[in-house]
């Protein structure tokens, strides 16, 4: 049961521009949503995350979009630099904490 | 001064064999899971101790066993490998369980490949 979806396996922006990240879950019981990002042979590395209280939460460069009502998520990096090239993972959890579900990651490629 | 980490990070084995991973966390952290990245690159979760307590077990064959000797160690031990236990496996770990500050954020280690033959 796939309870967090991420439909596109990858996405390529140019250095500069806007990269959105898209994420999708379907279970109602998640209120906590997180973004990890993985280089080539190294764990996932932990980015942002925001609560369901939130519709939005801004880290430098990186800003998370909540949409509840479309249980839908995104990730907008700008601008987009080549060291963000990476596999970026969408993750959500429940009140329990210890439930995390993660979608299968979007490969981004920034271009120079 | 790595926060998580994972021994062996390559693991080539026959079937039929035992093997184990180790996992150290030296942050404190009160909870540690690992994780099984499978062919099409999903990240699921195994197990999650918290306290020297099981708190998850999600569908895993008993063939699987998390030990852990102390809260900075979450050990994991296949018995009687098969082919389809190939993967990535990532052991990570976080701060409590109670609480939304931090609860969620979890720390990956590198993951150990596994690849049985």
């Amino acid at each position: 049961d796939q309870q967090v979806k991420q439909n596109s396996p990858s996405l390529s922006v140019q250095e500069g521009r806007i990269s959105i990240l898209n994420c999708d879950y379907t279970n109602s019981m998640f209120d906590y949503f997180l973004w990890y990002k993985k280089y080539p042979a190294e764990g996932p590395t932990f980015l942002i995350s925001i609560s369901s209280i939130k519709d939005k939460n801004e880290d430098g460069r990186f800003t998370v979009f909540l949409n509840k009502s479309a249980k839908h998520l995104s990730l907008h990096i700008v601008p987009s630099q080549p060291g963000d090239s990476a596999v970026y993972f969408c993750a959500a959890s429940t009140r329990r904490g210890s439930d995390m579900r993660f979608g299968a990651g979007t490969r981004l490629t920034v271009k120079p | 001064d790595t926060a998580v980490s994972q021994t062996p990070k390559y693991l080539v084995t026959q079937m039929g064999n035992d093997k184990s991973i180790k996992c150290e966390q030296n942050l404190g952290h009160d909870t540690m899971y690992w994780y099984k990245q499978d062919s099409k690159k999903f990240l699921k979760i195994m197990f999650s101790y918290n306290n020297k307590e099981l708190i998850i077990n999600e569908t895993v064959p008993n063939r699987f066993s998390p030990k852990s000797p102390d809260k900075a160690h979450l050990n994991l031990h296949i018995n009687s490998l098969e082919l389809g236990d190939s993967a990535v496996y990532f052991c990570a770990s976080s701060p409590t369980l109670r609480g939304r500050e931090s609860t969620d954020t979890q720390y990956f280690g590198p993951g150990t490949r596994l690849t049985v033959l």
